[in-house]
């Protein structure tokens, strides 16, 4: 089983609100990452968490906030985003280099 | 800084024939090498890994690793209307650098 899972699917949200993306794996892998991917773009690596703990942060904007509560779970934690922030948020869990994606959340800032 | 270099295409190929895709990269001690597919609207699929020079197979795909020439490519025989998608060739290094992807069209 290679499934990553995100919720949700979509989000609507104003540029003062507070939000949050959660991701989810149950494959054992050690190593998670953020990614975010705008129209017709290949995907941006953000973050990467390897056994819990944040190992790269690509200069993202304090606006966005990783967070790791345990080895299945990824949160992705939004506030004061701007419109240009407006993309498919990826989430991915790896073993060794192998990474495979969930379905994202396809984020819309108004 | 680590680039990754795909024709953008359209690459447009008749049902059943073999689709070509390459891919170049800048960093010379880049070790894992995959293709992903990505249909529009949707996350990219793993579809081949590869981590050694030569060739690997995998149902109708194939991909070749050329380390000395920094080349990576995916091949696609008896090509399908439903392999329509675009293809992004990564190279690991942390997490994934992603070529800009080749969009693929199969032609019934």
């Amino acid at each position: 089983d290679t499934e990553v899972t995100q919720t949700p699917k979509h989000l609507v949200m104003g540029m003062t609100n507070k939000k949050s993306l959660k991701c989810e794996q149950h494959m054992g892998h050690r190593a998670m990452y953020w990614y975010k991917q705008k129209a017709k773009k290949p995907p941006e690596l953000m973050f990467v968490y390897s056994y819990e703990k944040l190992s790269i942060n690509e200069s993202v904007p304090s606006r966005f906030s990783p967070e790791c509560p345990n080895s299945s779970l990824l949160n992705l934690h939004l506030h004061a985003l701007q419109p240009e922030d407006s993309a498919l948020y990826l989430c991915a869990s790896s073993h060794h280099y192998e990474q495979y994606f969930g379905p994202g959340t396809r984020l819309t800032v108004t | 800084q680590k680039e990754v270099e795909q024709n953008s295409g359209p690459l447009s190929v008749p049902e059943g024939a073999i689709a070509s895709l390459n891919c170049t990269y800048s960093d010379r001690v880049s070790q894992s090498f995959f293709w992903y597919r990505q249909y529009s609207g949707k996350s990219p699929e793993l579809i081949m890994s590869i981590y050694s020079n030569g060739d690997k197979e995998d149902g109708r795909f194939t991909a070749q690793l050329n380390k000395a020439s920094q080349y990576v490519s995916l091949l696609i025989r008896d090509s399908q209307p439903s392999d329509s998608a675009t293809y992004l060739c990564a190279v690991f290094a942390d997490g994934l650098t992603f070529g800009k992807g080749t969009h693929l069209i199969i032609q019934p």
